[in-house]
């Protein structure tokens, strides 16, 4: 059975406070693990699809990362924009597209 | 160019009411998904098509019906509310190439009293 597993639950930066969001997987083969972006009361934004052990993947202040057990989505110099919850999400081989999400980490950076 | 639209933003069922929610999207993929979300518990998908005409279950299906008559259409019927029931539910779909992922609706918030 395929599991995300996400940590921490919450976390609380001030702005300028560089850190990490960790999501740990185990799934049979690995087609891709996504990263994706929830506000309050929206759907998840899509931000990045990674593939392989060792690949990165940066958009602004965001950077994520890629090992065969787990995937780091890193925060430099956060804004109080950034704030939002942060879903990590797993697609295996053979499963017809769908995904196994973890429960996310609700990221609030403080001005 | 909408993308995926879902109504309603809101509902109220009274348990053993039946509705229908429904999911469009314009962007012509090929899959098409619904997922609930309920807190500290991430996204559960319920039900999934490939294509119009095919249909499958995903990890919840219990109590929800699904059909694809056409592309852009890809609706979530409630056969008999339950207060078990009561969650956000998103709508999504994607290409055949999950490269740019997945574009999931706004929501519809659904409770059952």
């Amino acid at each position: 059975e395929d599991q995300v597993t996400q940590s921490p639950e919450a976390l609380r930066l001030q702005e300028g406070e560089s850190s990490s969001l960790n999501c740990s997987y185990t799934v049979s083969g690995l087609r891709g693990l996504f990263w994706y972006r929830q506000d309050p009361g929206k759907g998840p934004e899509f931000l990045f699809t990674l593939y392989s052990a060792g690949e990165e993947k940066e958009k602004e202040r965001l950077k994520a990362t890629l090992t065969k057990k787990e995937s780091f989505l890193h925060i430099t110099a956060p804004k109080p924009e950034d704030s939002a919850t942060y879903l990590c999400a797993v697609q295996a081989t053979g499963s017809a597209r769908q995904l196994t999400f973890g429960s996310g980490t609700q990221l609030t950076v403080l001005p | 160019n909408a993308g995926v639209t879902q109504t309603p933003k809101f509902q109220v069922l009274k348990t053993g009411q039946s509705m229908t929610l429904q999911c469009a999207q314009d962007m012509n993929h090929e899959y098409m998904s619904w997922y609930r979300q309920d807190p500290g518990m991430g996204l559960r998908l319920i039900h999934y098509s490939v294509g119009a005409g095919i249909t499958d279950q995903g990890e919840v299906p219990n109590g929800y019906n699904v059909s694809r008559s056409t592309t852009e259409d890809f609706p979530l019927r409630l056969l008999s509310a339950a207060p078990s029931q009561t969650s956000v539910y998103f709508c999504a779909s994607s290409p055949e190439t999950v490269t740019y992922g997945y574009t999931f609706g706004s929501g519809t918030r659904l409770t059952v009293v």
